[in-house]
């Protein structure tokens, strides 16, 4: 059974809007969340994380949520730029080692 | 500094036939990660090695699935045989510290399909 879900297999965002990214799961164990973003042809890259300790991590335009109690995170990408049009996983862990992902969110952001 | 890098990049192969794919990681890094994609699903954990040793195979499928990493280096992931389900994007990660959690590094991955 999936543990970690996005339902949103895809999203289109104008230039300069922002992005949310939802990302939902359902092991209470995983205490480490991460983003990812990839490219065609490539592998993931990290992007950003979070440990359950904290609810909110930000690093330049991107900025990750954590709600523990409904087990759930999103990534916010303010302002959105064409160049961050990929596909993002989210993924947990509650060892740093065994990540589960998402199935992954494709992002679309237009000029 | 070189990234994780995989090969071969594409590999075709007939149901029943035996495939190996090879991941070369960062140079030292101890922490060496299989995963896969499949059908545009989620990434799937397949297991972990610390140097030459498996820490993690839990995720492996079956025991069609064979994984080493001899002298602590590169990985190999052997399919023997192959079957349909099998076919799906096999990512090899690395890391250097054990437990950082934004430091596992992907390569390209390897697109198996069985036909």
């Amino acid at each position: 059974d999936q543990q970690v879900k996005q339902n949103s297999p895809s999203l289109s965002v104008q230039e300069g809007r922002i992005s949310i990214l939802n990302c939902d799961y359902t092991n209470s164990m995983f205490d480490y969340f991460l983003w990812y973003k990839k490219y065609p042809a490539e592998g993931p890259t990290f992007l950003i994380s979070i440990s359950s300790i904290k609810d909110k991590n930000e690093d330049g335009r991107f900025t990750v949520f954590l709600n523990k109690s409904a087990k759930h995170l999103s990534l916010h990408i303010v302002p959105s730029q064409p160049g961050d049009s990929a596909v993002y996983f989210c993924a947990a862990s509650d060892d740093f080692n065994k990540f589960y992902f998402g199935s992954g969110t494709k992002l679309n952001v237009k000029p | 500094e070189a990234g994780v890098t995989q090969f071969p990049s594409h590999s075709v192969i007939e149901k029943g036939q035996t495939v190996t794919l090879r991941c070369d990681p960062i140079s030292g890094h101890d922490n060496l990660y299989w995963y896969r994609r499949v059908m545009g699903k989620e990434i799937k954990f397949l297991l972990h090695f610390v140097k030459e040793s498996k820490q993690d195979e839990s995720g492996m499928p079956n025991n069609r699935f064979l994984a080493e990493r001899t002298g602590g280096t590169y990985s190999t992931l052997k399919v023997q045989p192959a079957e349909l389900e099998d076919s799906g994007v096999y990512f090899c990660a690395s890391s250097q510290v054990p437990g950082a959690v934004n430091e596992q590094f992907f390569g390209p991955g390897t697109r198996l399909t069985v036909l």
